[in-house]
Order: C-alpha cells, then sequence, then structure tokens
C-alpha cells in the first residue's frame, strides 16, 4: 500500500528565513508526485507535478524536487503570506487516487 | 472558467442521520473523486467516478455512496452517521484521458458535524 510521510509536522519560520520541507514516500509505481497548498477552511490548491527523479519545478518562492524515495519543498525567503498547510501526494500506476500525506503546517512570522 | 463548487459549505447532523453533498464540476472536466480530511489529517481518498461509473474506491464502507450525473456534476450520499463521519468533505475534478497523471482541481469543501 502506497505510504506518504512528511516532515516535520510544523514549522515556524521568520520572514526571509529558507528551508525546505521533506516528503517521503513508498509505492509500487509512481506516476506522478503532487505538491498542494491548504489554507485553513479551504481546499488544497495545486502547486506542482514531478513525475521522474531528478526533475525540478519552481514557482515563485517555491521550488520542488524529485528522488527516488523523497521530494522536498524548498521555500526561498518566505514571507507571511506562505503561511498554509502543504500536502504531499502520490499517484501510482493502478490506482485511481491520490494517497496523501498528513503535510507541514508552515508559519511565517513578520 | 469555473472552479469546483460545492454545497453546502457547512451542516451539522446527528447520529443515524443521512447527508448528501453535492459537488458541481471544473468546466471540461470529466471525472469526479471524492475525499475526506479529518481535522490535522491528510485527504483520505472515497472513492471516483468517471463517466456515471464508480472507477476506484477507498477503504470506507457502503454506507458511503456516491453518483455522477451526465454534466458530470456529483453527490456523495452518507447513511446513518456516525461520531466519526465528522469531517471536511472535499469533492475533486480532473480530466481523465491524459496521458499523465491527473491533476485534481478542489473544491473548499463541506464541513460536516455529526453530533
Amino acid at each position: 500500500e502506497d505510504q506518504v510521510t512528511q516532515s516535520p509536522e510544523a514549522l515556524r519560520l521568520q520572514e526571509g528565513e529558507s528551508s525546505s520541507l521533506n516528503c517521503s514516500y513508498t509505492v509500487s509505481g509512481l506516476r506522478g508526485l503532487f505538491w498542494y497548498r491548504q489554507d485553513p477552511g479551504k481546499g488544497p490548491e495545486f502547486l506542482f507535478t514531478l513525475y521522474s527523479a531528478g526533475e525540478e519545478k519552481e514557482k515563485e518562492r517555491l521550488k520542488a524536487t524529485l528522488t527516488k524515495k523523497e521530494s522536498l519543498l524548498h521555500i526561498t525567503a518566505p514571507k507571511p503570506e506562505d503561511s498554509a498547510t502543504y500536502l504531499c501526494a502520490v499517484y501510482d500506476f493502478g490506482n485511481e487516487k491520490l494517497t496523501f500525506g498528513t503535510g507541514t503546517r508552515l508559519t511565517i512570522i513578520p | 472558467e469555473t472552479g469546483v463548487t460545492q454545497s453546502p459549505t457547512h451542516l451539522i447532523k446527528t447520529r443515524g442521520q443521512q447527508v448528501t453533498l453535492r459537488c458541481s464540476s471544473q468546466s471540461g472536466h470529466n471525472t469526479v473523486s471524492w475525499y475526506q480530511q479529518a481535522l490535522g489529517q491528510g485527504p483520505q481518498f472515497i472513492f471516483q467516478y468517471y463517466r456515471e461509473e464508480e472507477n476506484g474506491r477507498g477503504n470506507f464502507p457502503p454506507r458511503f455512496s456516491g453518483l455522477q450525473f451526465p454534466n458530470y456534476s456529483s453527490e456523495l450520499n452518507v447513511n446513518a452517521l456516525e461520531l466519526d463521519d465528522s469531517a471536511l468533505y472535499l469533492c475533486a475534478s480532473s480530466l481523465t484521458g491524459f496521458s499523465g497523471a491527473n491533476v485534481l482541481t478542489f473544491g473548499a469543501g463541506s464541513r460536516l458535524t455529526v453530533l
């Protein structure tokens, strides 16, 4: 069964302090790894899809990378508006579903 | 381009009752899936509908059932509500047929509280 583990559970950073969020996964055949952002009381908002090891994607202050066992979401010089829960999910061959981790709750302090 | 809309946004039910949640998929999308998100947890897959048929189901009992309509909108029905059914129910739509992994577009969710 697919497994996704995210760490840390919560992270507090000062504005401008860069850091990385980790997503470790176990799947039989990775079809895609997704990063979503979720604000309180709202549905997840799509950020990135990564398909193969070595792939990288960037969006504003966020950069996602993928290896065969994990994905990192690096945030550079974060701002308070980056505060949210970041969810990682995997989609594997044969399973028409996303398997999510429990998320990392990120707080950026002005 | 309209996004995914869900109704109602909040509702309170008592144990043993039944509930129906509704979802309108994003324009151009033909697949709908439902997820349950308990407080502090990641979303858990309930089931998915494509061409009005269920084509994938997670570890949820039969009292969770659904429908997809010809316009690709969908309903989630839960019978015999239990306290543990209290959660945010998320609907997501996607376009099946794309060769890569489908990107899901989520709605804002329906917050169900069971007393």
